[in-house]
């Protein structure tokens, strides 16, 4: 079966620092993959996505970016963190083929200070 | 105007009770819908998974899909306070399609004793 590994689970940096967040699936090949940041008491947004290895689309313009290295590797990082960058981050992953559901990593807390 | 929209609640239903939990969505190309139930804290876990007009039922939970009113409804049966949470509506083919979601903003229930 699939399973999608996300760490860490909680995280506190200063205002400024940089970030890297680091997501894994295993049990399944060339994976859709997907960041998402929840803001508090709001919807899903969708960051980042990408149909394979090098291959990333941005959905909002922000100071984050993401890489793929690996089939089943997703990145999101930030050579300068905002007080704006707080949420709940989540990175997906879904079958390549179209019209299917996307499964969740637990997640990433962040806060900034 | 919100792609997907849902009720923000909180809903509140007895223990036991009928909660019906309802969606609408703008794009009538859209193809797929899914509902998600997040608790507090927690990343979004897929529960219902719906394709063609009608119903689909899966244990206490039943997904209803109507295109050409362009709404998606979740009934959960025999309501229980382990269904207290935030469900989330999502929709596949707005926004460029592919195998994105757009996301309503969820409505929270709760199930009281």
């Amino acid at each position: 079966s699939q399973t999608i590994h996300q760490w860490p689970a909680t995280l506190v940096q200063p205002v400024g620092s940089p970030l890297s967040l680091e997501c894994t699936v295993e049990g399944t090949s060339n994976p859709n993959l997907y960041w998402y940041r929840q803001a508090a008491g709001r919807g899903l947004q969708l960051l980042f996505y990408s149909v394979g290895i090098g291959q990333i689309s941005s959905e909002v313009p922000q100071n984050l970016s993401a890489s793929r290295p690996q089939d089943r590797q997703f990145i999101l990082s930030s050579k300068k963190l905002l007080l704006s960058d707080s949420g709940f981050y989540l990175c997906a992953w879904s079958v390549i083929q179209g019209a299917q559901p996307q499964h969740f990593g637990d997640g990433t807390r962040l806060s900034i200070l | 105007q919100k792609e997907v929209e849902q009720n923000s609640g909180p809903l509140s239903v007895p223990e036991g009770a009928i909660a019906s939990l309802n969606c609408t969505y703008s794009d009538r190309g859209s193809q797929s819908f899914f509902w998600y139930r997040q608790y507090s804290g927690k990343s979004p876990e897929l529960i219902m998974s719906i394709y063609s007009n009608g119903d689909k039922e899966d244990g206490r939970f039943t997904a209803q899909l109507n295109k050409a009113s362009q709404y998606v409804s979740l009934l959960i049966r025999d309501s229980q306070p382990s269904d207290s949470a935030t469900y989330l509506c999502a929709v596949n083919g707005i926004t460029g399609g592919g195998n994105k979601l757009t996301f309503g903003t969820g409505t929270q229930l709760k199930v009281e004793l």
